[in-house]
């Protein structure tokens, strides 16, 4: 899987949009672009992913670069349960037993 | 509400013994994961399982055993030979290969 990095940390006012970059320069053509986030002593939550076309649900849009080497995440209005920690993940969807591999991460801190 | 539930949320063993982790999920999936996460880290693999009465090794196996005898059921044991097993355990399920759904953990400290 390629490698991600990510801002260590950012900070975001509540009811501001948060935006986390991620860069991904190794992706390959079969890997998707996943987000995830991990609140304090909890699970992780599965945000969104992408292949190479923009998308947004309920949560996140998730805005991948022309030549996917980088993404961003967008939380619209951020809310102080937003603060957590942000992981960036590139893999190979729909094969069995890929791991997810999770690197450090973007702490994000909502403040009001 | 279709979730996955872990149990216990903490638990303490002591040296020398064996302890079982339960998952629990009903959301039908096929695929299940266990995870350790240590302290600022990332999550390491330790077993996984694609179908009922057939799992695989991760990536940090050792010391460590599970059974998948139901679709919805994928206990973790911590045995006496994980030499340093206070982490935080996360147990995940999926449909196949796609993103990947968890609990909310269990945290195990050696008394």
């Amino acid at each position: 899987d390629a490698k991600t990095t990510q801002p260590p940390s950012m900070d975001c006012a509540e009811g501001r949009a948060a935006n986390l970059p991620c860069n991904h320069s190794t992706i390959s053509g079969n890997e998707y672009v996943y987000w995830y986030r991990q609140i304090h002593s909890q699970g992780p939550q599965y945000i969104i992913h992408g292949l190479k076309n923009n998308e947004t649900n309920e949560m996140a849009s998730l805005i991948i670069t022309e030549d996917r080497k980088s993404s961003t995440l967008i939380l619209p209005h951020a809310t102080l349960r937003d603060t957590a920690v942000y992981y960036c993940i590139v893999r190979v969807a729909r094969e069995y037993g890929n791991k997810l591999v999770f690197g450090a991460g973007t702490i994000l801190r909502v403040k009001s | 509400d279709g979730g996955i539930t872990q149990s216990p949320k903490y638990l303490f063993r002591k040296e020398g013994q064996n302890v079982t982790l339960s998952c629990e999920q009903n959301l039908n999936h096929d695929a299940m994961y266990w995870y350790r996460q240590d302290p600022g880290q990332g999550l390491r693999l330790i077993y996984y399982s694609q179908i009922v009465n057939d799992f695989q090794k991760g990536d940090i196996a050792e010391g460590y055993s599970v059974s998948r005898e139901k679709k919805e059921s994928f206990p973790l044991t911590v045995t006496s030979a994980q030499k340093n097993p206070t982490a935080f355990y996360l147990c995940a399920s999926s449909i196949g290969g796609t993103h990947q759904h968890f609990g909310d953990g269990t945290r195990l400290s050696i008394l």
